[in-house]
């Protein structure tokens, strides 16, 4: 069974500082991840994926992921923090021995706040 | 481009009612996800449709719940008998044929059952 695991409800950040939203996963097979991010009153949005290939994922609004197999763990990062970025953040994987996209499993998500 | 929109955006309903929720996917996404997200928790998936093919309903809670997809757009779920525990923000999402691991949610439609 597939699951994913995000340890922290919540994480405080003094903007202009890194942060860290943690994400570990259990797939039988090799995984897809994902960071998907909810912005307060608005819907779920994309923000990066892992597939193959390279171990760290750039994707929207200056955020990072990095895949590491051995730790089963794909924490996103961003060197610098934005009030803005304050937000609710869902890790979510997906084992690719399923052919249907409908087995994205996604974590019950983690409250980002950057103070100013 | 117009993005999925769900319909209402609110819903209070009293125990026993039978709610309809609509979503509008982006046009020409062929797969279009249902998900549930209570207070506190991460989402739940609930079913999928991809094209003409057989929907995926094996997250759908309980057979009050049932959900479905005219013409390969709009969709429709409908929870008969509500119960308080059906209280939540229901999501949907639709992705393209091309790049289906990556969903473009709606607004979300917040259901209350009193």
């Amino acid at each position: 069974a597939q699951s994913v695991a995000q340890p922290e409800d919540q994480v405080n950040v003094a903007e202009g500082n890194p942060l860290t939203v943690k994400c570990t996963y259990s797939v039988s097979g090799n995984p897809y991840l994902f960071w998907y991010v909810q912005y307060p009153n608005r819907g779920l949005q994309f923000l990066l994926k892992y597939i193959t290939g390279d171990n760290l994922v750039k994707g929207s609004y200056g955020f990072e992921a990095e895949f590491n197999k051995s730790q089963t763990s794909f924490h996103l990062k961003k060197p610098s923090a934005l009030v803005s970025d304050s937000a609710l953040y869902f890790c979510a994987v997906r084992d690719r021995w399923y052919s249907s996209a409908s087995k994205i499993i996604f974590g019950s998500g983690t409250r980002l706040s950057i103070r100013p | 481009g117009a993005g999925v929109s769900q319909s209402p955006s609110n819903k209070v309903t009293e125990k026993g009612k039978d709610v309809e929720l609509r979503c509008d996917p982006i046009s020409g996404h062929t797969a279009l996800y249902w998900y549930r997200q209570s207070l506190g928790q991460g989402l739940e998936f609930l079913i999928y449709f991809q094209g003409n093919s057989a929907p995926d309903k094996s997250g759908l809670p309980s057979d009050r719940f049932s959900a479905e997809r005219t013409g390969g757009s709009v969709s429709t779920l409908t929870i008969q008998r509500t119960q308080q525990e059906d209280s939540a923000v229901y999501l949907c999402a639709s992705s393209s044929h091309q790049n289906t691991d990556t969903q473009y949610f709606g607004p979300g439609t917040r259901l209350t059952v009193l």
